[in-house]
């Protein structure tokens, strides 16, 4: 079955450039997490939306990082005037509920390298 | 209090070897810790879970170990094999998980 969809793998852009990254979660998730990964560190947690509203937005690191999910399944991570401390692999996941019995489902990943 | 530490950083072992990798967690609050599995290049796989309500939970060469008193959970893999060479990433937050607090990552080899 599909699993989460990230566009796209790879993205190179400028210091300054806007981005966007988009994430297709498993279809009827309600739950849908972005996660951010450095070289060698475990997935570092930006945002989390139940449905349409960001339920928890508590780790995006400063207002250049926006995230929506307007009809409630496609959702896209924005990055305005990036730096290069935005390099890293930008992680998606999503599931049913977000209760013990439905696990997170990442995709591969968005690797963003800004230089 | 949302620290969750992992350790060893690396590990190498032979095959058909047990594998240990160790996690210490401070937030009393956390009732969810899985361990996920990662490949180069692909996102992290959920290997297994546990809640704090069981000690031990065994899924086929997979094991994790709990002690809620000590506030440390373990995974061991039983017969190791070339194929589980990947980094293992332990994680812990509370249900329903909202924001899963993840370990730095154990980056393991196993030697044919």
């Amino acid at each position: 079955g599909a699993g989460v969809s990230q566009t796209p793998s790879n993205k190179v852009t400028e210091k300054g450039k806007y981005v966007e990254l988009r994430c297709d979660p498993i279809s009827g998730h309600t739950a849908l997490y972005w996660y951010r990964q450095s070289l060698g560190q475990g997935p570092e947690f930006l945002i989390y939306f139940q449905g349409t509203g960001a339920a928890d937005d508590s780790g995006l690191p400063n207002d250049r990082f926006f995230a929506v999910r307007p009809e409630g399944s496609v959702s896209t991570l924005k990055i305005q005037r990036t730096e290069r401390g935005d390099s890293a692999v930008y992680l998606c996941a999503s599931s049913l509920y977000g209760s013990y019995n439905s696990p997170l489902h990442f995709g591969n990943g968005t690797r963003l390298t800004v230089t | 209090q949302q620290q969750v530490k992992q350790s060893p950083q690396s590990l190498i072992v032979q095959k058909g070897g047990i594998s240990i990798i160790n996690c210490a967690y401070e937030n009393t609050a956390f009732d969810y810790f899985p361990w996920y599995q990662q490949f180069p290049g692909k996102g992290p796989a959920l290997l297994i879970a546990i809640r704090p309500d069981v000690s031990e939970k065994k899924e086929g060469r997979f094991t994790i170990s709990f002690n809620k008193s000590a506030k440390q959970f373990s995974l061991h893999i039983m017969d190791s094999q070339p194929g589980d060479s990947a980094t293992y990433f332990c994680a812990a937050s509370k249900v329903p998980v909202s924001r899963l607090t993840f370990g730095e990552g154990t980056q393991l080899t196993v030697n044919p």
